[in-house]
């Protein structure tokens, strides 16, 4: 079976450009999380999609926006780029919401971001 | 603030070595707590613990959870060098699936 997969694999932008990152769960799961990581630290929360719908949001400003689609697939946008936008952005599925024995998310590869 | 700290920020040890690894946490409405493995890009997952003082084992690894102290530990015993990788802990808590990472800790094992 397939796992997380996310699109695309690296990306070079310059400040103030806009970005798309995607991201197709495994098979079966309606959840898709995304996460910021910078090096050196742990993963950030940014938004929690389930069911189409956004269930959580991180500390994250309005220049972040995520949506989910009938397939259960996200997308992640990020608008009017910063330097400090550059990290490794992380996907994650699960087959629920969380809670209940259903917290274990499943990471895809990631999407290296690098604003210049 | 929901906080989760790892300790050591990184360690080396040798070929064959034990090394325990450290969690703690003060995270409301505690749901359960994770650890994964991130060897390049994607965390990898190892263990999840909702009970306090049952262990999870998963060949040389093992974890358990101590909701008394706050705490998890993850002890990794005849450490090989595919072991280094940073090791990441988490908490899910609340009723949405945000996952709270502490910073992770760095492993290197030399041969």
């Amino acid at each position: 079976d397939a796992g997380v997969t996310q699109s695309p694999t690296h990306l070079i932008k310059t400040r103030g450009q806009h970005v798309t990152l995607r991201c197709s769960p495994i098979s079966g799961h309606k959840s898709v999380s995304w996460y910021q990581q910078v090096l050196g630290q742990g993963p950030q929360f940014i938004f929690q999609y389930y069911e189409k719908e956004e269930r959580g949001r991180g500390n994250f400003p309005d220049r972040f926006s995520a949506r989910q689609f009938p397939n259960y697939s996200s997308e992640l946008n990020v608008n009017a780029l910063l330097l400090g936008d550059s990290a490794l952005y992380l996907c994650a599925s699960s087959w629920a919401m969380g809670g209940e024995g259903t917290d274990t998310q499943y990471f895809g590869p990631g999407t290296r971001l690098t604003v210049l | 603030e929901d906080k989760v700290v790892q300790s050591p920020l990184s360690l080396v040890v040798h070929e064959g070595d034990t090394v325990t690894l450290n969690c703690s946490y003060e995270v409301t409405n505690f749901r359960s707590l994770l650890w994964y493995k991130q060897e390049k890009k994607a965390p990898t997952f190892l263990f999840m613990l909702t009970s306090s003082g049952i262990e999870k084992k998963s060949g040389r690894l093992s974890s358990i959870l101590d909701k008394k102290e706050l705490s998890s530990i993850l002890n990794i015993t005849a450490t090989q060098t595919g072991d280094s990788a940073i090791y990441l802990c988490a908490c899910a808590s609340g009723n949405t699936g945000k996952l709270i990472f502490g910073q992770g800790t760095t492993l290197q094992v030399k041969p």
